[in-house]
């Protein structure tokens, strides 16, 4: 079955705009999560959904903010961009086993310039 | 904050080589996850390690997690070119409750196997 589907990969946006990141789980999982990656900070958690609902969320700014739909698609947001923002932003999915194996999509770059 | 260390930062070795990397964590756990990621791409999954279990294995790939020193090790064996990547471990950690699926990723592991 198809993965966990990011888009778009790539994006260029310019200080101050708004960026709109979208992610499709796994067919049957009801967790997405969000991840960002830069070389500084490593992988660091932003926040994760489960039916619609965010369950948890990471320590990053107001700025960032997510939501799931009744289809178990996400979408991340981040607003008035800032420089330091530039960064991979993953999204995971899983499913609800025991064995809760989480599964990465292939992110989105996005630069801020 | 990162959660845990892998250690060693880079690792160079050559193809038919073994590599072992290891991670080390701070907090209980519910389990352990390894992923592989190439320059520039996503996270690829690789092994997960419950709390109580010991040892993992998955094709040329061994997993061991020491709960008790809080720490983990991945060994690749017989290494090939195309195992060139950073490995990240990943924690699930207890206090997140059961199914809550946060992670956090230690800094990573770069892994050069020379032809």
């Amino acid at each position: 079955k198809a993965g966990v589907t990011q888009t778009p990969r790539y994006l260029i946006k310019t200080r101050g705009q708004q960026v709109t990141l979208s992610c499709s789980p796994i067919s049957g999982h009801r967790s997405v999560s969000w991840y960002q990656q830069t070389p500084g900070q490593g992988l660091q958690f932003l926040f994760e959904y489960f039916s619609e609902t965010q369950r948890n969320k990471g320590n990053f700014p107001g700025r960032f903010s997510g939501r799931q739909f009744s289809n178990s698609r996400s979408e991340m947001n981040v607003s008035t961009l800032e420089l330091g923002d530039s960064a991979l932003y993953l999204c995971a999915s899983s499913g609800t086993g025991v064995e809760n194996t989480i599964y990465f999509g292939e992110g989105s770059w996005l630069t801020v310039v | 904050s990162q959660q845990g260390e892998e250690d060693p930062q880079a690792l160079s070795i050559q193809e038919g080589e073994n590599a072992t990397m290891n991670c080390s964590y701070k907090t209980s756990i519910n389990n352990l996850q390894w992923y592989r990621q190439n320059s520039g791409r996503g996270l690829v999954h690789l092994i997960l390690i419950r709390s109580n279990e010991r040892e993992k294995h998955s094709g040329r790939l061994r997993v061991t997690l020491d709960t008790s020193k809080k720490s983990s090790s991945l060994l690749i064996t017989a290494s090939r070119a195309a195992d060139t990547a950073s490995y990240f471990c990943a924690t699930d950690p207890s206090y997140s409750g059961a199914g809550s699926y946060q992670l956090t990723f230690g800094k990573g592991t770069k892994l050069s196997v020379i032809p």
